[in-house]
């Protein structure tokens, strides 16, 4: 079956970094995304990655390695409002979404 | 305000009503989707439209019907739900295959509470 992993929930400090990892077992790739939810919201597009590497964006950062099955998000300088929800969704071989059950962030001053 | 507008945000329904989720996109994107979100699950994949034709039915409960009338206007008919069916309904849309352009553009959802 295919399977995206990601810890429930996480804990960090303002101003600190966190690295949100994603390990993944999908039937192809054809790329791979983050998202940003907060609680009632609609979750927002973060990041694509679809080769191997780091890919910078602001504070916001996403790795892959494909041989691996593996991502990460890593966020920099955190602030209050980056407590949310990051969920990781691999496209697999027919470009359906596949979804993990999503990161909790919180940020604690 | 995403792009894709869902409404009502809030609907408390009992178990014999009849009510209609609706969701709407001016993005120009050719496919449509709806979601159900649990707490501390992934995100489930109910239908899939593009271009007006369902592509995909997940093996979801008859009491879920969809409707695409057009290629911006999606709507979710819910007849005799059940208490399980308790949660966040979100519409996406995006241009199929998803990919660079962003992938998925979500609506705020839909909190539904079955009583």
């Amino acid at each position: 079956g295919q399977n995206i992993d990601q810890p429930t929930e996480m804990t960090a400090t303002e101003g600190a970094i966190v690295q949100i990892n994603c390990t993944y077992q999908t039937s192809g790739f054809n790329g791979l995304f983050w998202y940003q939810q907060h609680a009632g919201e609609a979750p927002t597009f973060l990041s694509y990655n679809v080769l191997d590497g780091l890919e910078e964006k602001g504070r916001f950062s996403s790795f892959l390695s494909r041989s691996k099955g593996y991502s990460y998000l890593l966020l920099k300088e955190l602030q209050m409002k980056d407590s949310a929800s990051y969920l990781c969704a691999v496209v697999d071989s027919n470009y359906q979404l596949i979804w993990g059950a999503g990161t909790k962030l919180i940020i604690k001053p | 305000e995403t792009g894709v507008t869902q409404t009502p945000r809030h609907l408390v329904m009992g178990m014999t009503n009849k009510k209609s989720l609706k969701c709407e996109q001016h993005l120009g994107h050719n496919a449509m989707y709806w979601y159900k979100q649990s707490a501390k699950k992934p995100l489930e994949l109910m239908f899939v439209y593009n271009f007006k034709e369902q592509t995909e039915n997940n093996s979801v409960p008859s009491r879920f019907s969809p409707e695409c009338p057009n290629s911006s206007h999606l709507f979710l008919h819910l007849h005799t739900l059940q208490p399980e069916d308790s949660a966040l309904y979100l519409c996406a849309s995006s241009q199929d295959p998803p990919g660079q352009t962003g992938g998925y553009t979500f609506g705020s959802g839909t909190r539904l509470t079955v009583v």
